[in-house]
């Protein structure tokens, strides 16, 4: 159980057009999903925060113009870069946190997506 | 604000040997949870062990143990019985409140050598 998936897992897009990545929980209701981003050899750094139904919280220095995030049911949230250019290229993972068991609620990581803007 | 720091970039460790992982934090919390999460090569992320604040029994799983020194903002991660499969990134990381985001700690590249 508590499996994240995300799509695509790879995507290679021009630099000026958006690209979407889905993140879905499929076996749970995720009360929070987060966006984090990850350079190569580097830590997960996140983006932003979303619940179902309310708009994202982003952190701070992230673009929300930028990285459209919309979280439109408890098993799906969607990570829009917009106008994308290479130094968006990432690897970007999500995930997704619900209460299941236990004493909290647990964060559950989605495979990621690596994208490369040309 | 948290801040997670991680002090070894990189380690290696001889299989069947154990090895240990050092982990900082700074936090003004009383309640909190702690987590040591891996990241093989596949870049999944994977639960390695969490240990809640408030309990003051060190958190085991297998070969997976934690020393944890509230007082000291100290979270280590020893590995027993180093396996090959445990060569990948491991991330010291931080939560607030049991609704709150997770913050990660730069990381160590863990290495097991046959």
């Amino acid at each position: 159980g508590a499996v994240v998936s995300q799509h695509p897992s790879r995507v290679i897009c021009k630099s000026g057009t958006s690209v979407k990545i889905e993140c879905r929980s499929l076996d749970f209701q995720a009360t929070t999903m987060f966006w984090y981003r990850q350079f190569p050899k580097q830590s997960l750094m996140l983006m932003a925060t979303s619940n179902e139904g309310s708009k994202a919280t982003y952190e701070q220095g992230v673009e929300k113009d930028k990285f459209l995030i919309n979280h439109a049911s408890l098993t799906l949230s969607t990570l829009t870069v917009t106008s994308a250019h290479p130094e968006d290229s990432s690897f970007y993972i999500c995930s997704a946190s619900a209460f299941l068991a236990g004493s909290y609620n647990e964060q559950f990581f989605g495979p990621g997506t690596r994208l490369t803007v040309l | 604000a948290q801040t997670v720091t991680q002090s070894q970039p990189e380690m290696s460790v001889q299989e069947a040997e154990t090895v240990t992982l050092s982990c900082t934090y700074d936090t003004s919390e009383n309640n909190y949870y702690l987590f040591w999460y891996k990241q093989p090569p596949s870049r999944q992320m994977i639960l390695v062990i969490r240990q809640e604040a408030y309990k003051q029994q060190n958190a085991t799983e297998n070969r997976f143990s934690v020393n944890f020194q509230k007082a000291a903002k100290s979270f280590s991660l020893k590995i027993s019985d180093s396996q090959l499969g445990d060569t990948a990134m491991y991330f010291c990381a931080f939560m607030k409140t049991s609704y709150d985001k997770v913050i990660f700690g730069p990381g160590t590249s863990l290495s097991v050598i046959p």
